[in-house]
């Protein structure tokens, strides 16, 4: 079985701050992770994801993933924040290929100026 | 290339009636997922094809749920009778499986928003 966590509903930081959305994992095999972004009114777009090639992976818009298999976790970071990130973010996980993904709660991010 | 299309965008009915949703694949990909969107239960799968075959429908919620593949790039969704619950936004997804680099990423579509009254 597998599920994800992500910590904390809502995340509110300063444009320029650093970005830390926290996402922990359960799986029984060896997971792929994702990171979706989900606009107002919009689909989900997929911002990075882990496939055990690398475990920080680098994806759109500046934000990065590690993946640490000692704590489960694969959180989502950008050293900057900017107005335009404020968004819900979803954190998935999948079990083999061609099977369904497994979502977190998701965590809205906030921007202030 | 165009992206996953769903039809339509918004939805208002009313509970009884018959509602039906529509997904287009992006060309070439060969597995199709649905998922809703609650406020209550976040993004939840209801059920996914590969190659047109149903592989997984347990997250469809009753009998008043089904879902086709009548050829390999377009799906529906079909709720009848619909219930003021089964308002949410329902999502679409495809993914090449077996697509080497692409890892079978899901692409969404930008999601249809059905209120039934």
């Amino acid at each position: 079985a597998q599920s994800v966590t992500q910590l904390g509903s809502h995340v509110s930081v300063s444009e320029g701050a650093l970005v830390l959305l926290r996402c922990n994992y359960s799986s029984s095999v060896p997971p792929y992770l994702f990171w979706y972004v989900q606009y107002p009114n919009q689909g989900l777009q997929l911002l990075l994801k882990y496939t055990s090639a690398a475990t920080l992976v680098k994806g759109i818009n500046g934000f990065e993933a590690e993946f640490k298999k000692s704590e489960t976790s694969f959180h989502l970071t950008k050293p900057s924040a900017h107005m335009s990130d404020a968004a819900e973010y979803f954190c998935a996980v999948r079990g083999q290929a061609g099977t369904a993904l497994i979502f977190g709660k998701g965590t809205t991010l906030s921007v202030s100026s | 290339d165009a992206g996953v299309i769903q039809s339509p965008r918004h939805e208002v009915t009313e509970m009884g009636q018959e509602v039906t949703l529509r997904c287009k694949l992006i060309s070439g990909h060969n597995s199709l997922f649905w998922y809703r969107q609650t406020m209550m239960r976040g993004l939840e799968l209801l059920i996914y094809f590969n190659n047109n075959v149903p592989i997984d429908d347990s997250g469809m919620p009753e009998d008043r749920f089904s879902a086709k593949m009548p050829n390999a790039s377009f799906s529906t969704l079909k709720i009848q009778p619909s219930e003021p619950r089964d308002s949410a936004v329902y999502f679409c997804a495809s993914s090449l499986v077996g697509g080497g680099l692409s890892l079978d990423t899901q692409y969404f579509g930008p999601g249809t928003r059905l209120t039934v009254l």
